[in-house]
């Protein structure tokens, strides 16, 4: 995770929303992604955007990139305790291998 | 039917010992990986194999030595295994021209 920084904690409370924030340094990166990552569990793909985007939004998650920064943020919209997890950043570039980098992940604690 | 499973999920050995975690995905994907993830969730890659040809190998000890008997089975062989190789060890697929990975659920090794 050298090239991709994340914050490592963040809590809120049940209904507000979050904002996870995340930036790489790789200026070639095509494709940036968010995984989940629950106790006991593998990372699961949460959402993706392209480098040639500056926003993508799926019901309650909203993906920002502004990349002239390389800034990445991911908002959650009415956070549930569900919602709870380590959520990582992930960058990768155009090629045959599309060798991931990831964050070192940020804890979201959701209080009821 | 769990798209990439690994067995065992968790793995306790003394150190020394030699031992294997295996990989299976039924998606079809064309490429697989292992990663390790540290005490504080850090995510780092090992091996990737694409049509059984190995084609990332970062700063990984040789006492790890990935083996694919086929497209769909990335095995992972640890030989004299230390105190440090204790962690989460994550095998995932992807198919080229997709985005994002699939991972399994992990496996937890800790050596005693």
């Amino acid at each position: 995770g050298e090239d991709v920084e994340q914050s490592l904690f963040l809590s809120v409370r049940e209904g507000d929303s979050s904002v996870i924030n995340c930036t790489y340094t790789d200026s070639s990166s095509t494709y940036l992604y968010w995984y989940k990552q629950e106790p006991g569990a593998g990372l699961q793909l949460l959402t993706y955007i392209f480098s040639n985007m500056d926003m993508k939004q799926d019901q309650r998650l909203t993906v920002l990139l502004n990349k002239k920064d390389k800034h990445l943020s991911l908002r959650i919209a009415d956070t549930q305790t569900g919602d709870s997890a380590i959520y990582f950043c992930a960058e990768s570039m155009v090629s045959n291998n599309n060798d991931m980098r990831f964050g070192a992940g940020t804890r979201l604690t959701v209080k009821p | 039917d769990t798209a990439v499973s690994q067995t065992p999920k968790y793995l306790v050995t003394q150190m020394g010992n030699d031992k294997s975690i295996k990989c299976e995905q039924n998606l079809g994907h064309d490429t697989m990986y292992w990663y390790k993830q540290d005490s504080k969730k850090f995510l780092k890659i090992m091996f990737s194999y694409n049509n059984k040809e190995l084609i990332i190998n970062e700063t990984v000890p040789n006492r790890f030595s990935p083996k694919s008997p086929d497209k769909a089975h990335l095995n992972l062989h640890i030989n004299s295994l230390e105190l440090g190789d204790s962690a989460v060890y994550f095998c995932a697929s992807r198919q080229v021209g997709d985005y994002g990975y699939t991972f399994g659920s992990g496996t937890r090794l800790t050596v005693v």
